[in-house]
């Protein structure tokens, strides 16, 4: 069974640019996850989307950070503009159903500069 | 709010010897526990986790955990670590409440393996 795929592994942007980060989940998972871990802390909860509907956005800063999984299945992560502190690696995970176990793709790591 | 604490940031181990990883949690009802690994540029592996029943779990790559409700705690174990077991371990709890699921994440034991 394929796993959490994301895409791109690693991306390089300026400060105030824009950039998309992509999440596949595992096939059939209807809950997604996307996460922020900065160096030397544990992952942070962004967005839980259950389907196509968001369920939790509390912690997603939304004057810069946008997602969407408009058929349900992949998702994208968007920022714009990026700040200096966003650097950080963006993991995304599912899970078959709401409160089991999530799964976690390996991350797209983010520099700031 | 939910929180979980790994007092160790770093731990130095001989290899063959055992291990112990601390976790402790704050949570307002029974929570759901996981341990996760996470090696270099790597993303994270579940290791196990406790839902309910028996407090004692088995895992993956020979390791266990215990949940002890009288001290909010979920300590990682394993008898005898190798060379391999060198990574990153984080400990968290779930769900977050409010209807939401996202699990809340301690800041990592950082597990160093001496040979």
């Amino acid at each position: 069974e394929a796993g959490v795929a994301q895409s791109p592994r690693y991306k390089i942007i300026e400060k105030r640019q824009s950039v998309a980060f992509w999440c596949n989940p595992i096939s059939g998972h209807a809950t997604l996850y996307w996460y922020q871990q900065i160096l030397g802390q544990g992952p942070k909860l962004l967005i839980q989307f259950q389907n196509n509907g968001v369920v939790d956005d509390s912690q997603l800063p939304k004057d810069r950070f946008s997602a969407e999984r408009l058929k349900g299945v992949d998702s994208t992560l968007k920022i714009q503009p990026a700040k200096l502190e966003d650097s950080a690696v963006y993991l995304c995970a599912s899970s078959l159903w709401r409160a089991e176990t999530q799964y976690f793709g390996p991350g797209t790591r983010l520099l700031v500069l | 709010a939910q929180s979980v604490t790994q007092p160790d940031i770093h731990i130095t181990v001989s290899e063959g010897a055992s291990l112990e990883l601390r976790c402790n949690y704050s949570y307002g009802a029974t929570p759901y526990l996981f341990w996760y690994v996470q090696s270099p540029g790597q993303g994270l592996q579940l290791l196990l986790k406790y839902f309910s029943g028996d407090t004692l779990v088995q895992g993956i790559k020979g390791f266990e955990a215990e949940f002890k409700r009288s001290q909010s705690s979920f300590n990682l174990r394993k008898p005898s670590v190798h060379w391999s077991d060198a990574a990153e371990y984080f400990c968290a709890v779930g769900p977050s409440g409010g209807g939401a699921d996202g699990l809340t994440f301690g800041k990592g034991t950082h597990l160093i393996i001496q040979p």
